[in-house]
Formats: C-alpha cells, structure tokens, sequence
C-alpha cells in the first residue's frame, strides 16, 4: 500500500500569513495526489488535483506543488473560513490512501 | 447540479448487517465509477471500496479492512450506489460517504454526499 505521510498535524497561523501543508508519499505516485478541505460538519471539499491543479471555483490563494513522492498544499493568504481539516490523498495505486490530515486553525 | 444523497444509515449490533444507499442526481451515473470512503468520528479518511462502469464488467476493489465482508453494488437504471455491510465490527463505525471518481481510470473525488452514520453497538 502507498502510505500518506503528512504534516504538521495541526497548525495555527494568523490572518494573511500563509500556511504550508506538506504530503510525502511512500512510493512515487506519477503525481495522481488530491488535497481536500473538510470543514466541521462537512463532507470534504475536493481543492487540487492532479497535484497542482485548482479545482474550478477554489480561490487562487490555494496551491499545490510538488512531485513524485512530495507535494505541498499552500494558503498564501489564511481567511477566516480556511479553518478546516486538509487531507491529501493518492489516486494512484489501489487500495486508495489518504494523509492523516492537517488541522488549520487562526493563531 | 450533481448530488450524491446518502441514507440507510443506523444502529446495528456487531455481526449485524446493513444495507445503505446513495442516490446519484445531476451527471451521467452510468458512465461514473463510483466509491464508498468512510470516517469514524474525530479520525481521518478511509477509503473502503470502489465500482466501475458496465464496460468494465461492475468490477470492484475493497480495502483490506473490509474485503470479504462489504459488497458494493449498483443500479444504473435508479442511479443508486449500494453497500451492503455483513458481519459488522465495532471498528466499522463511522460516517459513510459517496463519492464520484472524475476520470475514467484514475480519477480524483469531485464530489461527495453529506454521509449516513452507522453505529455497530450492542
């Protein structure tokens, strides 16, 4: 199985600084990674994929980065409602893996 | 608007069963392989299982946490997704999920249902 390293498992960062989540995966996964915001009470909100590409309506704020076995999601700038629980996940191999999950909150 | 509706969730004691299901609105069902992702309350995401399309013979994969016990279906003519739960544990308790893969072999989750909860207690 491909495991989903990821990290911090929690962070607080105050309002417009930016906050970095990193995923490192276990074998190189040709880039099939996803990351997902999950607010409280929430289904999880699909942000990237593909690694680097933004989902349609997500704010450009939200980044991803990466290859091969690390990748990195980025908020350039934290908002009030980016508070949430990021998850990255590898579509690449069966069975499908997910990251332990980040949670963001405002310093 | 696509729109994934979860429901059937409920209390089971464990060695139970239960059926839920998802009913699939605004996109083509038939043509989408679809998965089942669960997550116990407070805990992380895990993937249980997957269906393909008709051309792909409703092929299917489980986790291993599951293999042998959960049997997902499907009908193209309701647009519904099915998972039949035997043999219940504890350790199955959590939100359910639908999800829709994007993508005919690979494919990220575009979109997800709100969730039904199973409870295996005695």
């Amino acid at each position: 199985d491909i495991v989903m390293t990821q990290s911090p498992d929690s962070l607080a960062v105050s309002l417009g600084e930016r906050a970095t989540i990193n995923c490192k995966s276990s074998s190189n996964n040709e880039n099939y990674v996803a990351w997902y915001q999950q607010k409280t009470g929430q289904p999880p909100k699909l942000l990237i994929y593909w690694a680097t590409v933004r989902e349609s309506g997500v704010p450009d704020r939200f980044s991803g980065s990466g290859s091969e076995t690390d990748f990195t999601l980025t908020i350039s700038s934290l908002q009030a409602e980016d508070v949430a629980v990021y998850f990255c996940q590898q579509y690449f191999g069966s069975p499908l893996t997910f990251g332990g999950g980040t949670k963001v909150e405002i310093k | 608007e696509v729109q994934l509706v979860e429901s059937g969730g409920g209390l089971v004691q464990p060695g139970g069963s239960l059926k839920i299901s998802c009913a699939a609105s605004g996109f083509s069902f038939s043509g989408s392989t679809m998965h089942w992702v669960r997550q116990a309350s407070g805990k992380g995401l895990e993937w249980v299982g997957r269906i393909r399309i008709k051309r792909d013979n409703y092929a299917t994969t489980y986790a291993a946490s599951v293999a042998g016990r959960f049997t997902i279906s499907r009908h193209d003519s309701k647009n519904t997704l099915y998972l039949q739960m035997n043999s219940l544990e504890t350790e199955d308790t959590a939100v359910y999920y639908c999800t829709r893969q994007r993508g005919y072999v690979r494919g990220e989750f575009d979109s997800w249902g709100q969730g039904t909860l199973v409870s295996v207690s005695s």
